[in-house]
């Protein structure tokens, strides 16, 4: 058990240029969750996927957002025409099917928005 | 989904216990009371959960109360690597959409002295 891997660990960007984030849940984690925390603040959902499928969508994910799982395995969520008010944390977490399984999440990419 | 209260800080010094209080008066049936942790640039960390019976676990002990509107984290000897920001979260196992989701609240930030 490797854990929850996200890349980068931190990225600074202009206002207006597009993003990407990287997610490698634990292997055999079939659901795959991205969360997005801002200063004192809790993580907030964002999205969530079983396998290739997104099957969620948070109002806080805006149409200047995707994610994607293509293979049901790693995941990326973009981000596009950036805005100072998308700097924050986002998280990665992943969890098998089995009932009361916990979240487990990655160590978060900053990002920071210019 | 239903909402917990937590108290904004705590303090404790180290190697005495720890009570972490949480109430949920509108807590249903089928939601699972957990609660998860998040070290300084970390992401969260699962602690323990549970539904009606107290929990223990390697890191920590759930006390849940009869009525099942509040609970109790126990650290039972706090350490300096306690120091977090600690969240308790219902989850409704039964829920059809996002199962596994959690919303979380801000939490509680404890601060252990030596």
């Amino acid at each position: 058990d490797t854990g929850v891997s996200q890349d980068p660990r931190h990225k600074i960007t202009k206002r207006g240029q597009n993003v990407t984030f990287r997610c490698d849940p634990i292997s055999e984690h079939n659901r795959l969750y991205w969360y997005r925390q801002t200063l004192g603040q809790g993580p907030e959902f964002l999205t969530y996927f079983q396998n290739e499928a997104q099957l969620e969508k948070s109002r806080l994910l805006s149409d200047r957002f995707s994610a994607e799982r293509p293979k049901g395995s790693f995941s990326t969520l973009e981000i596009q025409r950036t805005e100072q008010g998308d700097s924050a944390m986002y998280l990665c977490a992943s969890r098998t099917d089995r009932g009361h399984s916990p979240l487990h999440f990655g160590n978060g990419t900053r990002l920071t928005v210019t | 989904d239903a909402k917990t209260t937590q108290p904004n800080s705590m303090e404790s010094n180290e190697e005495e216990p720890v009570h972490l209080p949480c109430n949920h008066s509108t807590i249903s049936g089928t939601d699972y009371i957990h609660w998860y942790r998040q070290l300084p640039s970390q992401g969260p960390e699962y602690v323990i959960h549970g539904l009606t019976s107290n929990v223990n676990n390697r890191m920590a002990s759930l006390a849940i109360a009869e009525d099942r509107k509040s609970s109790t984290l126990i650290l039972h000897r706090a350490t300096l690597r306690d120091a977090a920001v600690y969240y308790c979260i219902l989850r409704d196992e039964n829920y059809g959409g996002s199962q596994g989701n959690l919303i979380f609240g801000k939490g509680t930030k404890l601060s252990v002295k030596p």
